[in-house]
C-alpha cells in the first residue's frame, strides 16, 4: 500500500509515572549521543547528552543510559508531567564526522493528567 | 544569548516563486546546519557549513535548492522555483567545535507552504 508518512513509535503514560524512551543506533563508531525534545510547532530542544566512554548520565528528572554492546540508548524521565508531552529524538555523532549528527525517527510521548 | 534566529517564521507562496529563508546562528558557533522536516520523511539534513564553507551538501534535493553563508552570522537557503512538494518546516541549527561533542542548537523553524 501507499506510505502515508512515518509511523513513529508512541508511548502513553499517566502523569507522575516514569517514562522510558528507547533508541537503537547502527554506527558502532559513534562517540557522542544526544536526546532532543520537540514540542508541537517548535524546533528540537537539547535535553541531555552522553559520550561513548560513559554508560549513564543524569540530569534534572532525566537519565540517559548507553549500552554500546547492543548499540542501545534510552532516556528515562522521572515523574513525567503533561509538559513532557512531545516527540523525542535520539541523535548520534560518528567518530569521524565532527559536527554532523544522525537523527532517529523519533518517539511520541503523551502524558495524561 | 538569543539562540538561533530564523526568518520568516511562516511563508506562503505560489508554485514557481522564489523563496529565501534566513538564519542567524548563535554567536561564536562555527557550524551551521539546514534541515527539512516533513511527516513523510522526518528530519533531513540538507547542507552544513563549517567556518562559512559548505562541507556536505549531499542532502540538497535538487538544483532548485541553494544555500550560502556569506559571513559567520548569516546564512540563506533559497528555493527557486518553488514547488508544492517543498512544503515543509525548515530548521537552521548551529554548533561549536569547542563545545562538548558538537551539540546542535535549533532555531524555531520556518513553516513553508507552496500552493
Amino acid at each position: 500500500g501507499e506510505s502515508v508518512g512515518l509511523h513513529l513509535p508512541t508511548l502513553s503514560v499517566q502523569e507522575g509515572d516514569n517514562s522510558i524512551i528507547n533508541c537503537a543506533y547502527s554506527n558502532s563508531a559513534s562517540d557522542y549521543f544526544i536526546w532532543y525534545k520537540q514540542e508541537s510547532g517548535k524546533g528540537p530542544q537539547f535535553i541531555i547528552d552522553i559520550r561513548s566512554n560513559m554508560d549513564k548520565r543524569q540530569g534534572q528528572r532525566v537519565t540517559v543510559l548507553l549500552n554500546k554492546t547492543v548499540k542501545h540508548l534510552s532516556l528515562q524521565i522521572a515523574a513525567t508531567q503533561p509538559g513532557d508531552s512531545a516527540v523525542y529524538f535520539c541523535a548520534e555523532k560518528g567518530g569521524t564526522s565532527y559536527g554532523k549528527l544522525t537523527f532517529g525517527q523519533g518517539t511520541i510521548l503523551t502524558v495524561h493528567p | 544569548d538569543a539562540g538561533v534566529i530564523q526568518s520568516p517564521r511562516h511563508e506562503v507562496t505560489e508554485m514557481g516563486q522564489e523563496v529565501t529563508l534566513r538564519c542567524k546562528p548563535i554567536s561564536g558557533h562555527d557550524y551551521l546546519f539546514w534541515y527539512r522536516q516533513t511527516m513523510m520523511r522526518g528530519l533531513e539534513l540538507l547542507i552544513y557549513f563549517n567556518n562559512n564553507v559548505p562541507i556536505d551538501d549531499s542532502g540538497m534535493p535538487e538544483d532548485r535548492f541553494s544555500a550560502k553563508m556569506p559571513n559567520a552570522s548569516f546564512s540563506t537557503l533559497k528555493i527557486q522555483p518553488s514547488e508544492p512538494r517543498d512544503s515543509a518546516v525548515y530548521f537552521c541549527a548551529s554548533s561549536s567545535s569547542s563545545g562538548a561533542g558538537g551539540t546542535q542548537y535549533f532555531g524555531p523553524g520556518t513553516r513553508l507552504l507552496v500552493l
